[in-house]
């Protein structure tokens, strides 16, 4: 399973545009770049999922460069409740046709007024 | 259900003790995950459900460990003879497999195991 590496935490303030980026030098071809953000005393919350270019939905967008050894999730316009930890995953099908979610420590985004 | 329910919410026992966690998943999810988030540390996999069987128990720390599905729905979680390095936040997730794409996983609120 691909091991990424993201930064351990970042500060914003209201307003400004995030971007996080993972590195995933051992991606594998099947693979996808998947996001998920925790909020203290609760369960991780998909953001978004990309396999290649850009993709954006109502929350963010994700970057993903040609050789998909990194990617970047961009929170555009902060706001004081996006302060969580944003968790980087490479997710891999197992043999048995399932996801087992392998999670790092994450990037832990505190937003400034 | 709206979401991934789990009980009790949290839970302080003392060493020896069992305990048993509860996740109800999201109805028509056929998927059911649990993982465990010591203090300050990520999310490790502990088990995966398919229906009632589990094909994948590899997370699971040691025999003390146990789960169980009934019905497709329900699931428990059981630990025997609980230590303190058992605390820790157990996270249940559930999934509506589909095999075209990796399946977002919808996480419950977690159990709050403290054991003294």
């Amino acid at each position: 399973l691909a091991k990424t590496t993201q930064p351990i935490s970042m500060d914003s303030y209201e307003g400004q545009e995030v971007n996080i980026t993972c590195s995933h030098n051992n991606i594998a071809t099947n693979d996808y770049i998947t996001w998920y953000q925790q909020f203290p005393s609760q369960g991780p919350r998909f953001i978004i999922q990309g396999y290649k270019t850009k993709v954006t939905n109502e929350v963010a967008s994700l970057f993903i460069p040609a050789d998909r050894k990194s990617s970047t999730l961009s929170l555009p316009r902060v706001s004081l409740s996006d302060t969580a930890v944003y968790y980087c995953l490479v997710v891999s099908w197992t043999e048995g046709g399932y996801n087992k979610l392998i999670f790092g420590a994450g990037t832990r985004l505190a937003v400034h007024p | 259900g709206a979401g991934v329910s789990q009980s009790p919410s949290n839970k302080v026992t003392e060493k020896g003790k069992d305990v048993e966690l509860r996740c109800d998943p999201i109805s028509g999810h056929t998927a059911l995950y649990w993982y465990r988030q010591s203090l300050g540390q990520g999310l490790e996999f502990l088990i995966y459900f398919q229906g009632n069987s589990a094909p994948d128990k590899s997370g699971l720390p040691s025999d003390r460990f146990s789960a169980e599905r009934t019905g497709g729905s329900v699931s428990t979680l059981t630990i025997q003879r609980t230590q303190q390095e058992d605390s820790a936040v157990y996270l249940c997730a559930s999934s509506f497999a589909d095999r075209g794409l990796p399946e977002t996983q919808y996480f419950g609120p977690g159990t709050r195991l403290l054991v003294l």
